[in-house]
Parts: C-alpha cells; structure tokens; sequence
C-alpha cells in the first residue's frame, strides 16, 4: 500500500524568507502527487499537482513542487514566504486505483513577522 | 470560494439526537467523498461515491449513514454519536474519467461542518 511521510511536523519561517516543505512517497509505480493546504477552520485547498511530464511543477500562491524519483520525493518550495502563508501543509498521493487519496501527517508552517 | 458547499458550518448535537450533514457542488464531479478530520490531524477517508454508488466504504460504524441523492448533492446522516465522533467533517468531490471510473485525485473540498457531540 502506498505511504506518504512528511517528516517535519512543524516549521518556523521569518516572512521573506525562502521555504521547503518535505514530502516521501512509497508506492511500486509512479503516483498522482499532491500538494493541499489548509487554513485553520477551513477545509483543504489544492495546491499543485503531479501526473507526469516535467519533474518542476508550479502551482498557485507562489508555489512550486519538484518530482525527484530517485529520492522518491515530492518537495515544496516557496522563495519569499508571506504572512498569509501561515497555514498546515498536506502531501498526498493517488495511485490511480480505488480512488482513494492518501494524505501525510502534516506539517504546520508557522510565519514569524 | 469554495464550489463545494456544505451546511451546516457547525453543529452541537447530543448523544441521542439524529441530524444530517449536507454537501452540494455543480461542477459536474460525478465522484462524491466524506472525509473525517481531528485536530492537528490529516483528513480520514469514510466513503466514496462514483456515479452516486457508494464505493468505499472505510469500515465507518453505522451510526454513519451516507447518501448521495442524486449527482450534485451528498448527505451524512448522524445517530446516537459519541463524543469522540467531533470533528471537522469535510466534502470532497472529483471528476471521473475512464470506463473504470478512475478519480485522479485532485479533489475540490468544501469548508466543512463542525460537529461537536455533547
């Protein structure tokens, strides 16, 4: 079964600064990759994705996401976080069957102004 | 904004008490989820709908009772819950693709409702 591991549960970042957010994979294939996040209250909002094709993909707010399958990774990356970045972090993977979307532990960025 | 909506946005309910969640979205996602989540938690998978069949079904006690009316709207309805059945409740819908019904996994979440059982 496919796994997701975020192994930073929480981060701290001056505002301006540069941010990566890491995120591990199990899964036999190449998945369906994602990034989610959501803001305290509120329900979940997409991020980016990763089907194929080009490892660097950009998504809104900023954000970019790099699909390494050697290190079996999918890590986030902003350079100048915002205040408003402040919020939890999800990774999840899809494996293209059952559709189920399995989501990582979380990591909870927090925005030091 | 949110295309998927869901009412209400909180709710206080006691242990005897039976109510309904409810989510609705028009972008034409024939694939409909409800999703569990606890504080500093990441959401929990409780079903699935494909083409307003239930699909998954998450081993989710039967004190939950999913249903999905037609393709736009998706229901929880709630009985005899415990006080550890709080939580944010979220829906989730996705397009299908496929002769397998095959979801991507890009879903589209709504805000969610926030059940507390006295």
């Amino acid at each position: 079964a496919q796994s997701v591991t975020q192994p930073d549960i929480h981060i701290t970042v001056s505002e301006g600064a540069s941010l990566e957010l890491r995120c591990n994979y199990s899964y036999g294939a190449t998945p369906y990759l994602f990034w989610y996040v959501q803001s305290p209250g509120q329900g979940l909002q997409l991020l980016l994705k990763y089907f194929s094709g080009d490892t660097l993909v950009q998504g809104i707010k900023g954000f970019e996401a790099e699909f390494k399958r050697s290190q079996s990774s999918f890590n986030l990356r902003k350079p100048s976080v915002h205040w408003s970045d402040a919020a939890e972090y999800f990774c999840a993977v899809h494996t293209g069957g059952g559709n189920k979307l399995t989501f990582g532990t979380g990591t909870q960025l927090k925005v030091e102004l | 904004d949110t295309e998927v909506t869901q009412t209400p946005k909180h709710l206080v309910m006691g242990m005897t008490n039976k109510k309904s969640l409810k989510c609705e979205q028009h972008m034409g996602h024939r694939a409909m989820y409800w999703y569990k989540q606890k504080a500093k938690k990441p959401p929990e998978l409780m079903f699935v709908y494909s083409y307003e069949k239930l699909s998954i079904n998450e081993s989710v006690p039967s004190r939950f009772s999913p249903e999905c009316p037609n393709s736009s709207l998706l229901n929880l309805h709630l009985h005899a819950l415990q006080p550890e059945d709080s939580a944010l409740y979220l829906c989730a819908s996705s397009r299908l693709a496929g002769s397998t019904a095959q979801s991507t996994g890009e879903l589209f979440f709504g805000e969610g409702s926030r059940l507390t059982v006295l």
